[in-house]
């Protein structure tokens, strides 16, 4: 079953208005998520990592007043894009890691079903 | 800026046929994943691995690590149309106790049945 929950599964919104998008974490405790951007027909690309009880750590490029990161919780991970704008409109993504049997010592990632945001 | 490179971009092949698909980079990665996205999804992982020249088997799937962990490859046996999808390949680094992954450009394959 699904691990990591995302709401809304899509939204849309004017031009101007500020969309939260939560990411939830359905098994295991997440000291550390990341959000993850994706336009069409390309791939993701990590925008922020976002870290319980601190503040996230962004990536090159991403302005962090713009895409507001709050992990005021264990399981829950909030991306909050202030002031929309058309140029906003992605599919957005977050994963949690936890350190993965299969693999030894290396962390493995799950993805949430991501959040589609058409701004008008 | 550490960059995963993907080849080819788009394939379009015919069922029964065998692919391989490429992820370069000039970095060294502690681990590797290998995932399959469908069209308003999340990315799905495959496998991981570790170990440099690891090799890792999921029924017609077989993936291998590089011997300097800088590279991987995915390959497909007898592709079927239920293969289709965009194959990401992620490569993980381990920085200030936090690991982050860094995703390849993508190789978009269709299976024709």
């Amino acid at each position: 079953g699904a691990v990591v929950s995302q709401h809304p599964s899509w939204v849309i919104c004017k031009s101007g208005t500020s969309v939260k998008i939560e990411c939830r974490s359905l098994d295991f405790q997440a000291t550390t998520m990341f959000w993850y951007r994706q336009f069409p027909k390309q791939s993701l690309m990590l925008m922020a990592t976002s870290n319980e009880g601190s503040k996230a750590t962004y990536e090159q490029g991403v302005e962090k007043d713009k895409f507001l990161i709050n992990h005021a919780s264990l399981t829950l991970s909030t991306l909050t894009v202030t002031s929309a704008h058309p140029e906003d409109s992605s599919f957005y993504i977050c994963s949690r890691a936890y350190q993965g049997a299969s693999s030894g010592s290396a962390d493995e990632q799950f993805f949430g079903p991501g959040t589609r945001l058409t701004v008008l | 800026t550490q960059l995963l490179e993907q080849s080819p971009q788009f394939l379009s092949i015919q069922e029964g046929e065998n692919l391989t698909v490429y992820c370069n980079s000039s970095s060294v990665f502690s681990s590797l994943q290998w995932y399959r996205q469908e069209p308003g999804e999340g990315p799905v992982l495959l496998v991981t691995v570790v170990t440099g020249g690891e090799v890792k088997k999921l029924k017609r799937l077989t993936f291998q690590f590089g011997d300097a962990r800088k590279d991987s490859s995915l390959h497909i046996t007898a592709a079927q149309p239920g293969d289709t999808g965009l194959y990401l390949c992620a490569g993980a680094t381990f920085t200030s106790g936090t690991y982050k992954y860094i995703f390849g450009t993508g190789t978009r394959l269709k299976v024709l049945a």
